[in-house]
C-alpha cells in the first residue's frame, strides 16, 4: 500500500545548529504538506508544495519538493528552543485528493 | 486557530464499554476527519466525512463507527472499547484549497485532541 516515510525518527541538536528532516513517498505525489506539533499540542499546518523542484522559505525554515515529486525535506537554520516539536509530512491518498497520508514524524529536541 | 473543539478532552473507560467522542466545528468546512495518534505511527486516519451523512473508512477503521447528522458535528464511536484503542484522538477539518494552477490538497486544521485510556 501507499507509504510515506520520514527520517530521522528523532533528533536532538544544540541551539543554533541546523536541522533537516526528510520525507519519502512510495508513490508520486501531486503535492506535499508539512505540519508541526508542539509537545502536548495538536498538529498545525505549515506549508504546501505542489510543483516539481519547488522551494519555499518561511523565515528560518526551508521546504523543498523533489524533482520526481516523491520526496521532500524541511531544513531549519540555526535552531531555537521554539522549534521543539514533531514535524510531519503528508501527501494525498492516491485516488482521494481530500485525504492525506501522514509520515510518522520527526521529533526535534533543542538543547539550550 | 480554527474553531474546532473536541469533547471530552480526557477519558478513562473500561474494556467493553461504548465510548463516543465529539468533534464540533464553527467553520462550516465540508470535510471532517478522525485520526488516532500513537508513538511511532504518526497520524492514522480512522474515518472521514465529505458531507452530512456522507462518511467513508480510513486505514484503521475496524472497531470504530462515525456519524455526521449536522455540518458542524462529527461523532466517533467505539462500540466496545479495547485496550488497543488507548490513544490520542484528533479531529480535523478542511475546506477550500487556494492553489490556482496545479492541483493541491485541502490543508487540514486540527482540534485539541482527546486522550482516551481503556483499562
Amino acid at each position: 500500500g501507499q507509504q510515506v516515510m520520514q527520517i530521522p525518527q528523532y533528533q536532538h541538536v544544540q541551539e543554533g545548529e541546523d536541522f533537516t528532516t526528510y520525507c519519502n513517498s512510495s508513490t508520486t505525489l501531486s503535492n506535499i504538506q508539512w505540519y508541526k506539533q508542539r509537545p502536548g499540542g495538536h498538529p498545525v499546518f505549515l506549508i504546501q508544495l505542489v510543483k516539481s523542484g519547488e522551494v519555499k522559505k518561511q523565515k528560518r525554515l526551508t521546504f523543498q519538493f523533489g524533482e520526481a515529486k516523491k520526496n521532500s525535506s524541511l531544513h531549519i537554520t540555526a535552531t531555537q528552543t521554539t522549534d521543539v516539536g514533531t514535524y510531519f509530512c503528508a501527501g494525498p491518498v492516491s485516488g482521494g485528493y481530500n485525504k492525506l497520508i501522514f509520515g510518522a514524524g520527526t521529533r526535534l529536541a533543542v538543547h539550550p | 486557530d480554527a474553531g474546532i473543539t473536541q469533547s471530552p478532552r480526557h477519558k478513562v473507560t473500561e474494556t467493553g464499554t461504548p465510548v463516543t467522542l465529539r468533534c464540533h466545528q464553527t467553520e462550516n468546512h465540508r470535510y471532517m476527519y478522525w485520526y488516532r495518534q500513537d508513538p511511532g505511527h504518526g497520524l492514522r486516519l480512522i474515518h472521514y466525512s465529505y458531507g452530512v451523512k456522507d462518511t467513508d473508512k480510513g486505514e484503521v477503521s475496524d472497531g470504530y463507527s462515525v456519524s455526521r447528522s449536522k455540518t458542524e458535528d462529527f461523532l466517533l464511536t467505539l462500540e466496545s472499547a479495547t485496550s488497543s484503542q488507548t490513544s490520542v484522538y484528533f479531529c480535523a477539518i478542511s475546506g477550500f484549497v487556494i492553489i490556482l494552477r496545479e492541483k493541491g490538497s485541502y490543508e487540514q486544521y486540527f482540534g485539541p485532541g482527546t486522550r482516551l485510556t481503556v483499562t
